[in-house]
């Protein structure tokens, strides 16, 4: 079953605006963590934001959000003032207690802004 | 520090040949893994690693072997190449083997086989 859904494949955004990658994940472990990795055409995976299950606020770092919604299982990455080194494929992940805490991830979003 | 060290980048082997992909991380991480990318799949788990003399089969193991001898090194080996293998190889790790740990990831091998 899948376990992290990623529904866009493709998204574009203006240069300067703020965008939202959506990310729906199914699990029935009350212990549990979210991430969102960043994988520019250079092939590296950077590691962007962490959410974990029993955390009360939505995290963030710099300009990347995380809107997390329990109840609706999901985790979307929003980032703030796009800018053109931000186009990349994006990914969301989850470890799980009850699955070993192996990472599972979803296909990825590939997000290009545009100037 | 270096991180995540991968070797090779790229790789082309022709169908049946064996090979080993490297990995080593100075971080003094426990947890190490390999992944496989392949175009709209996302990456997939294909052993892991959760200390030194302890591995364990990830989602698709099938075809590849891992050892653990010491805690930075954890080589991935291809036993017989299969074209179904063509894909992006990384190999990663984690300070723990916990929920919220990230993994730091190497930059990846390329490999095709013909």
């Amino acid at each position: 079953a899948q376990k992290i859904t990623q529904t866009q494949p493709g998204m574009f955004v203006q240069e300067k605006e703020a965008v939202t990658l959506d990310c729906t994940y199914d699990t029935s472990d009350p212990s549990y963590g979210l991430f969102w990795y960043k994988q520019p055409s250079s092939g590296e995976m950077i590691f962007l934001i962490y959410q974990g299950s029993y955390d009360q606020q939505n995290a963030t770092e710099g300009r990347y959000s995380l809107n997390f919604q329990k109840a609706r299982k999901s985790a979307n990455l929003v980032i703030s003032a796009s800018q053109l080194g931000d186009s990349a494929m994006y990914f969301c992940a989850m470890r799980e207690a009850y699955n070993n805490n192996d990472m599972r991830f979803g296909a990825g979003t590939r997000l290009t802004v545009k100037p | 520090n270096a991180g995540v060290t991968q070797t090779p980048k790229f790789q082309v082997l022709k169908t049946g040949q064996s090979m080993t992909l490297q990995c080593a991380q100075d971080m003094n991480h426990e947890y190490m893994s390999w992944y496989r990318q392949d175009p709209g799949m996302g990456l997939r788990l294909i052993h892991y690693s959760v200390g030194a003399g302890i591995t364990d089969q990830g989602e698709v193991p099938n075809g590849y072997n891992v050892s653990r001898s010491t805690t930075e090194d954890f080589p991935l080996r291809l036993l017989s190449a299969a074209p179904s293998q063509t894909s992006v190889y990384f190999c990663a790790s984690s300070y723990a083997w916990k929920v919220n740990s990230p993994l730091h990831f190497g930059n990846g091998t390329r490999l095709t086989v013909t």
